[in-house]
């Protein structure tokens, strides 16, 4: 079985500040871990995906994460953040050779102030 | 990338009554399809596979007479809630993979649709 959590359920920052979003998961075989963004009312929005190589990975609107085997771990960040990356961020894990099920961990509530 | 499409984007019945919502692909194929389910400020919960041309796999817990889901071609996939009661309030979101693209396929990246919220009265 796999489980995620994401360490923090919400976290507030003020524009242009740094931003670490946490994600642990637990897994008895291997996963590929994705991370997506959810803005109100509308469906999810892949921002990155690690599936093997290289442990940090890039996403799309400055973000990025990395791949922790050790300590089961795939953190988002991102250097500046914007009022625009106000929104719900999940991660996720998908077992291999499980037919694409994606398990979500709870998600962390990312609000920008300026 | 791929475009998942889901209609309606809202919908409000009494309750008693059914609900088909749809989940297409529009420029690919997908021989599976995922049903998920979110209540407000909580995460996704997977509730089924849609197998294209055979009976859907239900999560523990959720109930298939309840959640009826049927996907007929490769590129439509609907889930009823029959007979809805307020407590089938919830967003409704799938999610399809596209097997055409061989790295796709290995890499497990899904596309999802916009959502759909019932509002059951």
């Amino acid at each position: 079985a796999q489980s995620v959590t994401q360490l923090d359920s919400q976290v507030p920052v003020f524009e242009e500040a740094p931003v670490e979003l946490r994600c642990n998961y637990s897994s008895s075989v291997s996963v590929y871990l994705f991370w997506y963004v959810q803005y109100p009312n509308q469906g999810l929005q892949l921002l990155l995906k690690y599936l093997s190589g290289s442990t940090l990975v890039k996403g799309i609107n400055g973000f990025e994460a990395e791949f922790n085997k050790s300590q089961t771990s795939f953190h988002l960040r991102k250097p500046s953040v914007h009022i625009s990356d106000t929104a719900e961020y999940f991660c996720a894990v998908r077992p291999y050779n499980q037919g694409g099920k994606l398990i979500f961990g709870q998600g962390t509530e990312l609000s920008v102030k300026p | 990338g791929a475009v998942v499409s889901q209609h309606p984007s809202w919908v409000i019945c009494k309750s008693g009554t059914s609900v088909k919502i749809e989940c297409r692909s529009l420029d690919f194929q997908a021989t599976t399809m995922f049903w998920y389910r979110q209540f407000p400020k909580q995460s996704l919960m997977l509730m089924a596979t849609s197998n294209e041309g055979s009976k859907a796999t239900y999560e523990q817990g959720v109930e298939k007479d309840k959640f009826l889901i049927n996907h007929a071609s490769l590129t439509l996939s609907t889930l009823t809630v029959t007979s809805a009661h307020p407590e089938d309030s919830s967003f409704y979101i799938c999610s399809a993979r596209d097997w055409s693209s061989g790295s796709i396929k290995n890499t497990g990246e899904l596309f999802f649709g916009e959502g759909s919220r019932l509002t059951v009265l």
